[in-house]
């Protein structure tokens, strides 16, 4: 495994509340990303960072926002949950660095969120 | 637009079948391609890259995959399947124009024992 860690690995929410998801990793990699795991989507990325209080958006980030505070942790929130965001999230990071090392991406185990 | 696409969803074979899964990318570049594998339950695991060089590239548990620059494709293949290769296999492309890293639609593959 990459020493990336997601918390929760489960989440059971109802519509409207405010959702935080957690990625660690222990590599001090410089870039992490948030995928969702969608049936017939493949992931599609959500927001990503290249470092610590740097991040952008990705494909599908409407309704979700990011913090990266430090290297270690990327966090994702869901400001208030609806039901299109029932999914499973993926965290991943890449190296730092300007070689083509950066451009492998490493997964966290994913939380699967049912937003009822 | 950058996108991946796999041309089958639901790939069933039978254990000893070989396998071919297909993998097309739109132009945007230069690119790196990526094969993952996810087995039920788990998280997605790095099978083979390709950066440059010969364009077959071996990768693990006896899984090849081969870059045709002029297909714009990426098809991964093995000669004889296993039940333990039950997974979704997701074939991404990372574009150098832009940084990002595209996936597929994943290709679900049940091997019968």
């Amino acid at each position: 495994d990459a020493g990336i860690t997601q918390s929760p690995r489960h989440k059971v929410t109802e519509t409207g509340t405010p959702v935080t998801l957690r990625c660690h990793q222990t590599e001090n990699h410089r870039y992490m990303y948030w995928y969702r795991q969608d049936p017939g989507h493949g992931l599609r990325l959500i927001h990503y960072s290249y470092g610590v209080k740097d991040t952008d958006k990705g494909e599908v980030s409407d309704g979700y926002s990011v913090s990266r505070s430090k290297t270690e942790d990327f966090l994702l929130t869901l400001e208030s949950a609806t039901s299109s965001q029932t999914s499973v999230y993926f965290c991943a990071i890449s190296e730092s660095g300007t070689g083509i090392a950066k451009n492998i991406q490493y997964f966290g185990a994913g939380t699967r969120l049912s937003v009822l | 637009a950058q996108s991946v696409s796999q041309h089958n969803h639901h790939v069933i074979l039978s254990e000893a079948a070989s396998l071919e899964l297909g993998c097309n990318y739109s132009y945007g570049g230069t690119v790196n391609l990526f094969w993952y594998v996810q087995y039920p339950g788990q998280h997605l695991q790095l099978l083979l890259k390709y950066f440059s060089g010969d364009p077959l590239v071996k990768g693990i548990k006896g899984f090849e995959a081969e870059f045709i620059k002029s297909k714009f494709s990426f098809n991964l293949r093995k000669p004889s399947v296993q039940w333990s290769d039950t997974a979704e296999y997701f074939c991404a492309v990372f574009y150098n124009q832009g940084g990002k890293l595209i996936f597929g639609q994943g290709t679900e593959l049940s091997v019968k024992p």
